[in-house]
């Protein structure tokens, strides 16, 4: 089975840095995933990582080590617009040829001013 | 980035009615099209995997009698809730993959049952 954790809620400032993590236990791994949706909208599409190490994006990075099942969401120079949900999503290998993606939960992020 | 459109975006209907949704992949073709359906609060449930021109591959749990899944074409997939209830409201989001693997989201179609 899939199993992907991450933080149920995180609250940050205004400008500063938040990082936000993902764990996961997949039956496989073809791929990681970030998604920020804001609320009543669809997920829009951050980041993928596949092999181990640090993809940056402007003032979004995320990193990954295949090894542990960990992953984190960097946001930079945080703005209120950066509050929404940030899911994790895996695609195991499994997947039977569809490219099925698993999503974790999702972390509810909150900027203040 | 590719576009990928629901309609309708928003609808309400009695119990027991039938209710289509439609997802398009605007500038591209997808093959392979998603359906997913998000409560409050909660992430997104995958409920199938649409593919063009054969059957539909439904997840654990979800009756493939009542949510009806056709691709008819590369870029048109709908599903229909049948006699829908109202534990059926719900959002429901679809998603289309392209050529290079990357998924792309409709915006949602938000369903109340009444």
């Amino acid at each position: 089975g899939q199993n992907i954790d991450q933080p149920t809620e995180m609250t940050a400032t205004e400008g500063a840095i938040v990082q936000i993590n993902c764990t996961y236990q997949t039956s496989g791994f073809n791929g990681l995933f970030w998604y920020q949706q804001h609320a009543g909208e669809a997920p829009t599409f951050l980041s993928y990582n596949v092999l181990d190490g640090l993809e940056e994006k402007g003032r979004f990075s995320s990193f990954l080590s295949r090894s542990k099942g960990y992953s984190y969401l960097l946001l930079k120079e945080l703005q209120m617009k950066d509050s929404a949900s940030y899911l994790c999503a895996v695609r195991p290998t499994d997947s039977g040829g569809y490219q099925k993606v698993t999503f974790g939960t999702g972390t509810k992020l909150q900027v203040i001013p | 980035g590719a576009v990928v459109s629901q309609h309708p975006s928003r609808v309400i209907c009695k119990s027991g009615t039938s209710v289509k949704i439609e997802c398009r992949s605007l500038d591209f073709q997808a093959t392979t099209m998603f359906w997913y359906r998000q409560f409050p609060k909660q992430s997104l449930m995958l409920m199938a995997t649409s593919n063009e021109g054969s059957k539909a591959t439904y997840e654990q749990g979800v009756e493939k009698d009542k949510f009806l899944i056709n691709h008819a074409s590369l870029t048109l997939s709908t599903l229909t809730v049948t006699s829908a209830h109202p534990e059926d409201s719900s959002f429901y989001i679809c998603s289309a993959r392209d050529h290079y693997n990357e998924q792309f989201f409709g915006p949602g179609t938000r369903l109340t049952v009444l």
